[in-house]
């Protein structure tokens, strides 16, 4: 596609509940970010793929918290038994290649409300 | 651990003024430098992109410069105008890994 693409746009859940957060990154790149923005805060790493795999998990704050990528394209972020903590816009971004010279190239985001 | 702080958090000035935006990292073992603008509600759109072996990037009225050694870098923004109103951030790709660690932004306004 022409630029990343992340749905929902807007996710409102009862806490306790599972959600499930896409993301289709830009047409041959290979690396995937997710990052979460709480309200009035920074970006914060959760977890990158290279195809794949994820070599760093580092940030994931949880084990209610995982990702997935098939196909080497599309990734879902998936939050279990949501906490109000978990509110926040969840942000992908993908890039060309691992290496450290390329742009990342972010999604408008998912704005997750935990009720 | 990677820190990345950007000074000032906000900023409001007159259409027209030339300005510097700064951020500051406390490891200088970094792949590269990104300078991002955010516009509320949106993504991310990567504005310059300075890699460790470079000193400074340019395009259009921006110009960001890159000083490893002492972990700064800077956002000049010539002849502002009010479309230039929206968050800045800074990031940086940590050495050895691929990580990217943001600073917390700074808010711009420009007055018409």
């Amino acid at each position: 596609g022409a630029g990343v693409s992340q749905s929902p746009s807007n996710k409102v859940t009862e806490k306790g509940k599972d959600v499930e957060l896409r993301c289709d990154p830009i047409s041959g790149h290979t690396a995937l970010y997710w990052y979460r923005q709480s309200l009035g805060q920074g970006l914060e790493f959760l977890i990158y793929f290279q195809g794949n795999s994820a070599p760093d998990k580092s940030g994931l704050p949880s084990d209610r918290f995982s990702a997935e990528r098939t196909g080497g394209s599309v990734s879902t972020l998936t939050i279990q038994r949501t906490q109000q903590e978990d509110s926040a816009v969840y942000l992908c971004a993908s890039s060309l290649a691992p290496g450290g010279g390329e742009k990342l190239f972010f999604g408008s985001g998912t704005q997750l409300s935990v009720l | 651990k990677q820190e990345v702080t950007q000074i000032p958090a906000a900023l409001s000035v007159p259409e027209g003024e030339n300005l510097v935006l700064n951020c500051s990292f406390t490891d200088s073992a970094i792949y590269n430098l990104q300078w991002f603008r955010q516009d509320p509600g949106k993504g991310l759109t990567s504005l310059l992109l300075i890699q460790s072996s470079q000193r400074e990037q340019t395009s259009g009225r921006l110009n960001a410069s890159l000083d490893k050694s002492s972990g700064r870098s800077t956002l000049y923004i010539a002849a502002s105008q009010p479309g230039d109103s929206a968050t800045y951030l800074c990031a940086v790709r940590v050495g050895g890994g691929f990580k990217t660690i943001f600073g917390a932004g700074t808010r711009l306004f420009v007055k018409a």
